[in-house]
């Protein structure tokens, strides 16, 4: 089982860029979330889905879209880069009727610049 | 709306020595799970252990335990026998049940493990 899976593992852009993160689950998951990881403020949510079709705001959405047209796969869209976007991103997937536990994607490193 | 808090960004121990990691969550949920996630330098995201609240027995996990005191709102994470591999970032979380899609997290604490 391959899991969560997450492209790219690094990238780097330009202010004013767009660019799609790729995140793809095998494990029939209902749930599907977005996360950015900043140096001492831990992880934090962007997006997240209870299945194909629904999508809604985490704590920090601005700048970001999101669509889940399949249940396997949740991509994530920087319309417009920014700096203050540079920083790690994780998906994580996760069942809704069964035991609570996420499973993550390797992540991937943004930097803008 | 949950927080969670871990007030130690870094702390460090030798080999073998037992440490203890704190966590404080607030959450207006009355029924939800506590997690520690392990980051090592790889990044990938590695569940410890998991309480669920409604459970009064503390979790464990091999070497890894917790201490959950529900009416204080803390939920340590004790390493016992700690070993080099055990050096990463720790991160406290919590969501309410059938909630993993929007997991609360700390802020971290990085450990270290000394030969």
């Amino acid at each position: 089982n391959a899991g969560v899976t997450q492209t790219p593992k690094f990238q780097v852009l330009k202010t004013g860029q767009s660019m799609t993160l790729q995140c793809a689950q095998d494990m029939n998951h209902e749930y599907m979330s977005w996360y950015r990881q900043d140096p001492g403020m831990g992880l934090r949510l962007i997006h997240y889905s209870v299945g194909a079709g629904i999508t809604d705001q985490g704590e920090v959405p601005n700048g970001y879209n999101v669509s889940r047209s399949t249940t396997e796969d949740f991509p994530l869209r920087l319309l417009s880069a920014a700096p203050s976007q540079t920083s790690v991103y994780f998906c994580a997937s996760s069942y809704w009727n069964r035991d609570t536990e996420a499973f993550f994607g390797q992540g991937t490193r943004l930097t803008v610049v | 709306a949950q927080t969670v808090t871990q007030s130690q960004p870094e702390m460090s121990v030798q080999e073998a020595e037992t440490v203890t990691l704190s966590c404080t969550y607030d959450t207006s949920e009355s029924n939800y799970y506590l997690f520690w996630y392990k980051q090592p330098p790889s990044r990938q995201m590695i569940l410890v252990i998991r309480q669920e609240a409604y459970k009064q027995q503390n979790a464990t996990e091999n070497r890894f335990s917790v201490n959950f005191q529900k009416a204080a709102k803390s939920f340590s994470l004790k390493i016992s026998d700690s070993q080099l591999g055990d050096t990463a970032m720790y991160f406290c979380a919590s969501c309410k049940i059938q909630g993993a899609q929007k997991l609360v997290f700390g802020q971290g604490t990085r450990l270290t493990i000394n030969p």
